[in-house]
């Protein structure tokens, strides 16, 4: 069985312009959620999706958004990009099953300049 | 609040030694389920144990163990017989909500052959 595919993995972006990340779950799962990891902050949760639905978000600002698409395929985007979004993005999917474990992808490393 | 601490931030141990990852969480709810996951430096997130707060058997597997003592909000991790390949960072997180985990800071663990 295939892992989590994030897309792409190294991304290098100005101050000011928009990303957009792909994650592509592991084939049944249906949940897809995304966190954010520095060496300053750690580990922290952005948005959780499920059946095309933002059932739970952290405390990330506006600029910070996702979505879900019907084969659970979820993107996430940033706009107006600020040097301190450079980070490694962390896609991980999950069975329905409540509290099912996470199953992480690679990443995608972002570099904001 | 919920939180996780892992207060040791780098742990450098010589092979065929035994380790162990302290983790220690707060948390108000009496369900809950706890975590520890493995980040090699391909940065890719690896799901090592799932422990609900009414299972407070320890558990072991292989090499690995964990200890978990709902008395003192605590859920270590302990390798035995260290090998380099056990060499990564190692977190321990807390989940209350689906697809919401609350990650400690990680511990770096360095096996020197």
């Amino acid at each position: 069985k295939a892992g989590v595919t994030q897309t792409p993995r190294y991304l290098i972006k100005t101050r000011g312009q928009q990303v957009t990340l792909s994650c592509s779950p592991i084939s049944g799962h249906r949940s897809v959620s995304w966190y954010q990891q520095t060496p300053g902050q750690g580990l922290q949760f952005l948005f959780e999706y499920f059946s095309e639905t933002q059932r739970n978000k952290g405390n990330f600002p506006g600029r910070f958004s996702g979505r879900q698409f019907s084969n659970s395929r979820s993107e996430m985007n940033v706009s107006t990009l600020e040097l301190g979004d450079s980070a490694l993005y962390l896609c991980a999917s999950s069975l329905t099953v409540p509290n099912s474990p996470l199953h992480f992808g690679n990443g995608t490393r972002l570099t904001v300049t | 609040a919920q939180k996780v601490t892992q207060a040791q931030t780098e742990i450098s141990v010589v092979e065929k030694e035994d380790v162990t990852l302290d983790c220690v969480y707060e948390t108000r709810d009496t369900t809950y389920y706890l975590f520890w996951y493995k980040q090699p430096p391909s940065g890719e997130l690896v799901f090592l144990i799932r422990r609900n707060s009414f299972d407070e058997q320890n558990e072991i597997s292989g090499r690995y163990s964990w200890n978990f003592q709902k008395s003192t909000s605590s859920f270590n991790f302990t390798i035995t017989a260290s090998q380099v390949v056990d060499s990564a960072v190692y977190f321990c997180a807390l989940s209350e909500e689906e697809g919401k985990l609350i990650f400690g800071q990680g511990t770096e663990l360095s096996v020197k052959p």
